[in-house]
């Protein structure tokens, strides 16, 4: 079946790395991609990732997916206030639908 | 270039009663996709439209409707409504589905009473 796990909670501070995870199950998945969600607001893509590569970098957002054990995860480096959000991930269905995890609440702290 | 508009942004409801959202997509974006938001279930998908035809469906009861129009735009209907219809309905618009990006809108956050 289709279903995407995230932790629901990550605390960090100011200008520390932030790593948000996630598993996914299906593997026939051929994009994966991180949203951002702020207060009151839609969802902002932020990056994606083809299934075939490894790691994807972008400025200060580092994907890196292990298709072995269907692992996604996020680096955001030099984590700011204005970085507290929810963050979704969401792999793209074999029926093309977008599947969302249940979001992990980052709160970055001074 | 304008964003993913939706109307109405809040609603208030009765049980019982029926609810039509509107979704505007950005401009050349042909496929329209609605989902639920709630605390508990998270993001669901509800439906996805691609030149006036839904091309996807997810698992929601016959309650939950759609169309798109020949200009793009895409309005749900959710009819009988219940308490568990309280949710943030967030539509997106894409261009095509080669690489899946979707674009949100900042949704309508339906309360029903």
């Amino acid at each position: 079946g289709e279903d995407v796990e995230q932790s629901l909670f990550l605390s960090v501070r100011e200008g520390d790395s932030s790593v948000i995870n996630c598993t996914y199950t299906d593997s026939s998945s051929t994009y994966l991609y991180w949203y951002k969600q702020e207060p009151g607001a839609g969802l902002q893509l932020l990056t994606y990732i083809f299934s075939n590569m490894d790691m994807k970098q972008d400025q200060r957002l580092t994907v890196l997916l292990n298709k072995k054990d269907k692992h996604l995860s996020l680096r955001i480096a030099d984590t700011q206030t204005g970085d507290s959000a929810i963050y979704f991930c969401a792999e793209r269905s074999n029926t093309d639908k977008l599947i969302f995890g249940t979001g992990t609440r980052l709160q970055v702290f001074p | 270039k304008a964003g993913v508009t939706q109307t109405p942004r809040y609603l208030i409801k009765t049980r019982g009663q029926q609810v039509t959202l509107s979704c505007s997509p950005i401009s050349g974006h042909r496929s329209v996709s609605w989902y639920q938001q709630t605390p508990g279930q998270g993001l669901q998908f509800l439906f996805e439209y691609f030149s006036e035809t839904q091309r996807n469906k997810g698992n929601f009861p016959g309650r939950f409707s759609g169309r798109q129009f020949s200009n793009s735009r895409s309005e749900m209907n959710v009819s009988t409504l219940e308490l568990g219809d309280s949710a943030l309905y967030l539509c997106a618009s894409s261009m095509d589905r080669s690489t899946g990006e979707l674009f949100f809108g900042e949704g309508s956050r339906l309360t029903v009473l």
